[in-house]
């Protein structure tokens, strides 16, 4: 299985500014098949980005990924007060699908 | 728009069976462009795939290995919803369980369609405790 690791673990900023999250896989990811889920206390997690880089639907464009093979990256400008959440990357190339441990963004 | 309520105790004894189900709003269980989920999220483990079922032409399961053996899911289509099994449940079992959609996100022309979790339950916390 494909294991995620993301770093910082925890990321400390203040509003408007710039956040960038890695995630790197213990081997390549197929296809690019990575998707980035954003969850807030007492809620499930929600999609923000698959493939890389393709926005969800209904997901502001602060919000963008990059990467390729086993690095990759969110980046979200311009923070707003409701961007203060989990972010977990996590591959949907062949199962098991599996999840990063989290990068926790606070204020 | 996609909605998924999940139903289901709140306690369970160990040794006994754990039974979820996720009632299925605005899509089909037996979509063919869908596959049905459960995840669980715990401090230890993380956020931590279960298992999925979906029907193309015939039902079809997927489990994860570390529940394999003990875990069981279900589709009703009479109800339009989906249900997990977790037989043998120890306090390890202890977790916060989400149904999840995963709809099609890619297709390959060699290796056929991809699915990314784009709907969510809003979770069931299931503690196992005597």
């Amino acid at each position: 299985e494909i294991v995620l690791t993301q770093s910082p673990g925890t990321l400390t900023l203040s509003p408007g500014e710039r956040a960038t999250l890695s995630c790197r896989a213990s081997q390549s990811v197929r296809g690019s098949y990575l998707a980035w889920h954003q969850q807030k206390p007492g809620q499930a997690p929600r999609l923000l980005i698959y493939g890389a880089s393709t926005r969800a639907t209904g997901i502001p464009d602060r919000f963008s990924g990059s990467g390729s093979g086993t690095d990759f990256t969110l980046t979200i400008t311009g923070l707003d007060p409701e961007d203060f959440a989990v972010y977990y990357c996590q591959h949907y190339g062949f199962s098991p699908y599996t999840f990063g441990q989290g990068t926790k963004l606070e204020i | 728009q996609v909605h998924l309520q999940q139903s289901g105790p709140g306690l369970v004894k160990p040794s006994q069976t754990l039974s979820l189900t996720c009632a299925i709003s605005g899509d089909s269980v037996s979509s063919n462009s869908a596959t049905w989920n459960w995840i669980r999220q715990s401090p230890s483990r993380g956020l931590e795939w279960l298992g999925r079922t979906y029907y193309r032409s015939k039902w079809s399961y997927d489990y994860a290995v570390s529940v394999k053996s003990r875990m069981t899911i279900n589709a009703d289509t009479s109800k339009n919803q989906f249900s997990l099994h977790l037989n043998s449940v120890t306090p390890e079992d202890t977790a916060m369980y989400f149904c999840a959609r995963a709809g099609q996100a890619h297709y390959d022309i060699w290796t056929g369609y991809y699915y990314v979790f784009d709907y969510w339950g809003q979770g069931n916390l299931i503690t196992v405790s005597a």
